[in-house]
């Protein structure tokens, strides 16, 4: 099994919401990875966890806030967003987080901040 | 710092056709990764290729294959006998090699099947 899961597929959130983004991977990964990606563009790495814990924050705002309940699941909770946090939120999985390492994508989750 | 650059925007190629998808990258590193990601548009991206820059012979998967220019720092994707499910975005993307570092991605180029 080489899917890494994503709930929901879309979410429509006021900027005043608190909502949450999840990901889920069974491959035994011990990397998980959270992306945003706008429209025509390249993913931008937003946040690594490496063995449950945060590795890289690519200095993103803090009304994301990402979370790793243990080594299958990941979270990215989302507070106070404005509209133009509107993108494709990838997660992704890897066995390390070492580059030798290939890294499975989700399918992603539609946001649209209104 | 690296950067990878494709500077074609946009491609089409006709079905059974060859298509050639141009990158070109800058690092002062000697050992890293390059890689094809092609992103359809139901949007999960998919590894297609991966070439270690100690190895000269160039990566192929089946009808795709790359050339890799270590001296020139290039690495373009050869796409063979196109088919209809080839249409997709393709981002051509560098990781430094035995580090944590991120993938560097170019701006992807989308390319378009014509039956």
């Amino acid at each position: 099994d080489t899917e890494v899961t994503q709930t929901p597929k879309h979410l429509v959130m006021g900027m005043t919401n608190k909502k949450s983004l999840k990901c889920e991977q069974h491959m035994g990964h011990r990397a998980m990875y959270w992306y945003k990606q706008k429209a025509k563009k390249p993913p931008e790495l937003m946040f690594v966890y490496s063995y449950e814990k945060l590795s890289i924050n690519e200095s993103v705002p803090s009304r994301f806030s990402p979370e790793c309940p243990n080594s299958s699941l990941l979270n990215l909770h989302l507070h106070a967003l404005q509209p133009e946090d509107s993108a494709l939120y990838l997660c992704a999985s890897s066995q390390g987080a070492d580059s030798s390492y290939e890294q499975y994508f989700g399918p992603g989750t539609r946001l649209t901040v209104t | 710092a690296q950067t990878v650059t494709q500077s074609q925007p946009e491609m089409s190629v006709q079905e059974a056709e060859t298509v050639t998808l141009s990158c070109t990258y800058d690092t002062s590193e000697s050992d890293y990764y390059l890689f094809w990601y092609k992103q359809p548009p139901s949007r999960q991206m998919i590894l297609v290729i991966r070439q270690e820059a100690y190895k000269q012979q160039n990566a192929t998967e089946n009808r795709f294959s790359v050339n890799f220019q270590k001296a020139a720092k290039s690495f373009s994707l050869k796409i063979s006998d196109s088919q209809l499910g080839d249409a997709a975005m393709y981002f051509c993307a560098y990781r430094a090699m035995n580090r944590d570092d991120k993938i560097i991605f170019g701006k992807g180029t989308r390319l378009h099947i014509l039956p």
